[in-house]
């Protein structure tokens, strides 16, 4: 079946240090990816996506690239902020149609002034 | 445009007794999904609904039922609550459930305490 492995954290960065935070997936066929992000208190909602290999999704700093020669959907931010502290979530949607989001389990993230 | 409404924001609830958590979308999205969000587990779905008038059941399903009689409206009743139902729940819809068409939109979630 679909799978998405990423760190629970928590990760602990200070301002303005480099972000990662790894997501690998399984999935057959060429599954669409996603990052989504959730702030205290909220739901979640979507960060950047990428729906084909080499594709690169980018938002408020935070970069993917779609990587299917390793399975990988890996999360980068050059400068962290304080305001970037949330829980991360990747996720995979498969092709076709009727299909189910897995979701990876989530890493929080804080950032320390 | 409100998105995802969810209700009640927060409930305390003694065993047994039934509930009904409402989630209401306003962007005319074909499907509708259930979420339970608890520490350690990640996102668990419950049921969802890729079209009104149809649903189905995710990975977490006993314990709960949903309905889907319009398009705007997916709410998840509790029939006999239970403590292990203690949790988070999210409401989420989708355009579409294929490739970027099934990007969620979230609602801000209810927060559940069974006693």
């Amino acid at each position: 079946g679909n799978s998405v492995t990423q760190m629970e954290g928590p990760v602990t960065l200070s301002e303005e240090a480099f972000l990662t935070i790894n997501c690998t997936y399984t999935a057959t066929g060429y599954p669409s990816l996603f990052w989504y992000v959730q702030y205290p208190g909220e739901g979640l909602q979507l960060l950047l996506k990428a729906t084909k290999a080499d594709d690169k999704g980018s938002n408020k700093g935070f970069e993917a690239t779609y990587r299917k020669e390793t399975t990988s959907f890996h999360l980068e931010k050059g400068s962290v902020q304080v305001s970037d502290s949330a829980v991360y979530f990747c996720a995979l949607n498969p092709s076709g149609g009727y299909q189910k989001v897995t979701f990876g389990i989530g890493t929080k993230l804080q950032v320390i002034p | 445009i409100a998105g995802i409404t969810q209700a009640p924001t927060s409930q305390i609830l003694a065993a047994g007794r039934r509930m009904t958590l409402r989630c209401t979308q306003d962007m005319r999205h074909n499907a509708m999904y259930w979420y339970r969000q608890d520490l350690g587990l990640g996102l668990r779905l419950i049921h969802y609904s890729n079209t009104a008038g149809t649903t189905g059941k995710g990975e977490v399903p006993d314990g709960y039922s949903v309905s889907r009689a319009n398009t705007d409206d997916f709410p998840l009743t509790l029939a006999s609550a239970v403590p292990s139902q203690t949790s988070v729940y999210f409401c989420a819809s989708s355009e579409g459930t294929s490739g970027d068409h099934n990007e969620q939109f979230f609602g801000p979630g209810t927060r559940l305490t069974v006693l």
